[in-house]
């Protein structure tokens, strides 16, 4: 059975520092994966996608950036947090055209 | 215009009751529209999903429809329980390489006892 951890579960982190979020798919091969947010009470916003290693997708620019250095890993980074980087940061990887959801990391930025 | 209307924003039912959520769209490339149930501070779980080839689909207490000539779909909870209180979430792909789903901006259904 696939599995879906991210990293970290949550934090809590200043205006301007810098930030690092993951995601592992296990139980995949090859995913295709991505990183969605969603503000508080809010929708989801599909920010990157990834087909495959080194490759990634841009589709909302947020001033945040992504990488794919595994097959089963994905990394959402910045190195300067802005106020409106507060939210909810979902990794997702999918079946064909279905998509399933990681637990999320609840992001505050002060 | 790639955009998901989603309604109501928020829907009281009594246990036992049936639930309905509905959600239309404009952009006719959409063919595949998934339903997610998300539970406070965790990843939203799919639901059901249906194809733009079909009308109507079934799982357990779940119902999806389909309307393409009128671009709507609807998602049916029948006997409904205080447990399916959450919020839910239709979705539309268009492009199984991008997966790029959109989203509409949700219900929060509330069960009561």
């Amino acid at each position: 059975a696939q599995t879906i951890h991210q990293w970290p579960v949550a934090e809590i982190k200043a205006v301007g520092s810098p930030l690092s979020l993951g995601c592992t798919i296990k139980g995949k091969s090859s995913p295709n994966l991505y990183w969605y947010w969603q503000a508080t009470g809010g929708t989801l916003q599909q920010l990157f996608y990834s087909i495959t290693v080194g490759q990634v997708e841009s589709v909302v620019q947020l001033n945040l950036s992504a990488s794919r250095p595994k097959d089963d890993q994905f990394i959402l980074s910045t190195e300067k947090l802005l106020l409106s980087h507060s939210g909810f940061y979902l990794c997702a990887w999918s079946l064909d055209n279905e998509q399933y959801f990681g637990p999320g990391t609840r992001l505050t930025v002060l | 215009q790639q955009q998901v209307r989603q309604s109501p924003q928020s829907l009281t039912v009594w246990e036992g009751g049936t639930t309905v959520l509905t959600c239309s769209y404009e952009d006719s490339t959409f063919n595949y529209f998934p339903w997610y149930q998300q539970f406070p501070g965790e990843g939203p779980a799919l639901l059901i999903s249906i194809l733009s080839v079909s009308d109507k689909k079934e799982d357990g207490r779940f119902t999806t429809f389909f309307n393409k000539r009128e671009k709507k779909l609807s998602l049916h909870i029948i006997d409904s329980q205080p447990g399916d209180s959450a919020t839910y979430f239709c979705a539309a792909l268009t492009g199984a390489n991008t997966g790029k789903l959109t989203f509409g901006h949700g219900t929060i259904l509330r069960v009561h006892p």
